[in-house]
Parts: structure tokens; C-alpha cells; sequence
């Protein structure tokens, strides 16, 4: 069994702040996991991925996450918000190799970025 | 553009009814993923299917139904449909049974 938790179902930032999106998940086997974005009335697509090999993982639009596995964790970040971040955010889970399916996705968080 | 298609892109229809939604997946992508996602439910995944088998089944009621075709694109039948039906629908594929997926842009659909 696999299962997302995303702490905070809105984060608002200023402009040029830090962004942290948190991320926890639990699976019983090897994990993949990853971060889509999804700009109003549009589907989600891929920021970044963790398979194999190092755990900093950098995406597109300047976001990078790293993959903790001690702390089952796969936190989101980006050093400056830019008013085009302001977006829905989900964290995703699926099973590796064999155990490949369905990935499992959190419940999202919304970033607001004020001027 | 992800590649993924789906159709239609708005659906206006009454309770009881039955529509089709369908989804083509990028080119070389064997499989495809459902999910319907609601303001109150969020992104809940419905139904996989992987080069024309059903893989691994969600949240998705009885009153729903599904297949990929040989030419691997799908379709996402809802009949008898109620208000709380109104969500977006949307397809994603990726190249083998996990892994990124590649979403399309979803259809919306309206019970009323």
C-alpha cells in the first residue's frame, strides 16, 4: 500500500520568498516519486522526479525536492516565488520496477505568491 | 503540449444520462489512467489500463466503465449520472505500468 501526505492545503508567499511545499509519503516498496503542478483549467504536469540515484532531484522553473528516506519525505522547495508559481501543487507516489502501477497523489496544496 | 488528447473538453448534460469522455495517449504510450478530480474530493483515481488490459481499479463506481482499444486509446463511460458526478475527467499515460505520468488537459463535465 501506498499513500501521500501534503502538510498545508495552502501556502501564500511574497514574492522573491522562499517556497516549501511539504511532502510525506509511505509505500512498502521502493518508491518513485514526484511533484506536478497544475495552472488554472489546465492538467497537471511533471515538475521533477526521483527514480535512482541522487536524492537532490532539480525540476523545471527552478524547483528541486529532495528524496529523505529516513524521513520518508519529498519536501518541495524553490529560493525565490515568482508570481507565475502561484499554482496547485500535488506530490505523487508509485510503486518501482515490478511493483509499477497506479501512483497515488496527495490532496494538493495551493501557493498564492503576493506582490 | 503533453500529447495526450482527450474529449470532449466541456460536457453539459442532465441526471440519468450517459456520456463517453476519450482519451488518446501520447504516441508509444501503452498505458492510460483515469482520474476525476473535485473540489471536495480532490484527484481520485478511477481505472489503469495497460496495452488494452485493466491493471488496477480505484475509487470508480459501478455505474462507471471503461477500456483501451487496440489502437490504445480509451474510453471512460459514466451512465446514469447524478449531480455529484460533475467533476473533471481527466487521462493520463506513461510508457510502461508506472512512473511519470503525462496528463491531458481533462474534460468537464456538467450535471445538472
Amino acid at each position: 500500500a501506498q499513500s501521500v501526505t501534503q502538510l498545508g492545503s495552502h501556502l501564500s508567499v511574497s514574492e522573491g520568498a522562499l517556497v516549501l511545499l511539504r511532502c510525506n509519503y509511505s509505500s512498502s516498496v521502493p518508491p518513485y516519486l514526484f511533484w506536478y503542478v497544475q495552472y488554472p483549467n489546465q492538467g497537471l504536469q511533471l515538475l521533477l522526479k526521483y527514480t535512482t540515484g541522487a536524492t537532490l532531484v532539480k525540476g523545471i522553473n527552478g524547483f528541486e525536492a529532495e528524496f529523505k528516506k529516513s524521513e520518508t519525505s519529498f519536501h518541495l522547495t524553490k529560493p525565490s516565488a515568482h508570481m507565475s508559481d502561484a499554482a496547485e501543487y500535488f506530490c505523487a507516489v508509485s510503486g518501482s520496477g515490478t511493483n509499477a502501477g497506479k501512483s497515488t497523489f496527495g490532496d494538493g496544496t495551493t501557493l498564492t505568491v503576493k506582490p | 503540449d503533453s500529447g495526450v488528447t482527450q474529449t470532449p473538453k466541456h460536457l453539459i448534460t442532465a441526471t440519468g444520462q450517459r456520456v463517453t469522455l476519450r482519451c488518446s495517449p501520447r504516441s508509444g504510450d501503452l498505458s492510460v489512467y483515469w482520474y476525476q478530480q473535485s473540489l471536495d474530493q480532490g484527484l481520485q483515481f478511477l481505472i489503469q489500463y495497460y496495452n488494452g488490459e485493466e491493471r488496477a481499479k480505484g475509487n470508480i463506481l459501478e455505474r462507471f466503465s471503461a477500456q483501451q482499444f487496440p489502437d490504445l486509446h480509451s474510453e471512460l463511460n459514466l451512465s446514469s449520472l447524478e449531480l455529484g458526478d460533475s467533476a473533471l475527467y481527466f487521462c493520463a499515460s506513461s510508457v510502461g505500468r508506472g512512473g511519470e505520468l503525462f496528463f491531458g488537459e481533462g474534460s468537464r463535465l456538467t450535471v445538472l
